[in-house]
This record gives C-alpha cells, sequence and structure tokens, in this order.
C-alpha cells in the first residue's frame, strides 16, 4: 500500500526566503508525482506535475525535483511572498494497470506561512 | 474555458439522511474522480470514473456510490449520514483515466453532518 509523508508539517518563515518542502512515498512504481497548492477551504490547484521519467519540472519560482529510486520528492520556493501561505500536497500515481490506475494518494499536507 | 464544477457549495444533513453531490468536469474531460479531505488531512480517493463505467474505487462503505453520465457529468451520493462522513468533497477532472494525464480538481463541496 502507498503511503505519502510530508515533512514538515507546518513552516513558518520571513517574507523573501527561499524554502524547501519535502515529499516521500513507500511504492517507487509511480506514473508520475505532482505538488497542488490549497487556499483554507477551496480546492487544489496544481503546481507542477512531474512523469516518472523526469527528474525535475519549474514554474516560475517553483522547482520541484524527483527522486524516484529514493521515493522523494522536494518542492523548493524562491524568495517566498506572503501570498505563497496555503498548504501545499504532494500526490503520487501509481503505474499502469489494476483497478487503481487513476487514483492519487496524497500526503498530509505542510501548511506553509510567510509572514512580511 | 469553465474548470471542474461542482454543486452545491456547502450542505448541511443530519444523520441518517441522504446527500448527492454533482460534477461537471472541463470540456472534453472524459475521466471524473472523487475524493474525500476530513479537516487537517489529505484527499482520499472514493471513485474514479471514465465513459460511464467504474474504473477504481477507495477503502469507502458501500453507502458511497456515484455514477457518471453521457455528458460525462457525475454524481456522488451518500446515504445514512455518519457525522465522520463531514468534510470537503473533491471532484477531478482529466482527458482519460490512463496517460500523462493532470487531474484538475474542482472547489469542492463542503458537507457537515450533524
Amino acid at each position: 500500500k502507498q503511503e505519502v509523508t510530508q515533512i514538515p508539517a507546518a513552516l513558518s518563515v520571513p517574507e523573501g526566503e527561499n524554502l524547501v518542502l519535502n515529499c516521500s512515498f513507500t511504492d517507487s512504481a509511480i506514473y508520475n508525482l505532482q505538488w497542488f497548492r490549497q487556499d483554507p477551504g477551496k480546492g487544489l490547484t496544481s503546481l507542477l506535475l512531474i512523469q516518472s521519467s523526469q527528474r525535475e519540472q519549474t514554474s516560475g519560482r517553483l522547482n520541484a525535483s524527483l527522486d524516484k529510486s529514493s521515493g522523494r520528492s522536494t518542492l523548493y520556493i524562491a524568495a517566498s511572498q506572503p501570498g505563497d501561505s496555503a498548504t501545499y500536497l504532494c500526490a503520487v500515481r501509481p503505474s499502469a494497470g489494476g483497478t487503481s490506475y487513476g487514483k492519487l494518494t496524497f500526503g498530509q499536507g505542510t501548511i506553509l506561512t510567510v509572514h512580511p | 474555458d469553465a474548470g471542474v464544477t461542482q454543486s452545491p457549495t456547502h450542505l448541511i444533513k443530519t444523520r441518517g439522511q441522504h446527500v448527492t453531490l454533482r460534477c461537471s468536469p472541463i470540456s472534453g474531460h472524459k475521466s471524473v474522480s472523487w475524493y474525500q479531505q476530513v479537516l487537517g488531512q489529505g484527499p482520499q480517493f472514493i471513485f474514479q470514473y471514465y465513459e460511464k463505467e467504474e474504473r477504481g474505487r477507495g477503502n469507502f462503505p458501500d453507502r458511497f456510490s456515484a455514477r457518471q453520465f453521457p455528458n460525462y457529468s457525475s454524481e456522488l451520493n451518500v446515504n445514512a449520514l455518519l457525522l465522520g462522513d463531514s468534510a470537503l468533497y473533491l471532484c477531478a477532472s482529466s482527458l482519460y483515466f490512463q496517460g500523462p494525464y493532470e487531474q484538475y480538481f474542482g472547489p469542492g463541496t463542503r458537507l457537515t453532518v450533524t
């Protein structure tokens, strides 16, 4: 059974800092990994999608890396801003086959607060 | 283009009642998935549908059921509501259920069971 863990559970940083969020998963047989952002009480916004054959993806101030063999991914946020405050979730999708092909398994999230 | 839409936004029900939640996928998307997110936790997979057929089911009791319509919209039904069913219910759509396709999430339906 796939398990996804995110560390730290919460993070508070001053504006302008660079920061790293960590995600680990127990089963390396994944198709891809997604990072999401969730504002309080809202739905999920996809930030980055990394296919299993890729090592990293970048979008603006965000960079996500994937090391499938070790079961780890990191989300790097450069020059953090108060508007980045939200919960960040990572999710993995299993490799092809079986009835759980489309299922995303999520971590519990990292609550990020960026204060001015 | 409109994203994934869900209705209603909020819902309050009493224990033992039945509830129906609705989801409309992004135009052209044929796969819909449902997730339950209890406060403070990550979303948990409930169902995935593609072309009106169930393609995946999570570890939820039979009180939970779903269906997909010819226009690819979907309903999630929960019978005999329990207090523990209080959660944010998220719908996600993707082009297909196989392949390197992203899942796009809707804003969710907040269900409160009293």
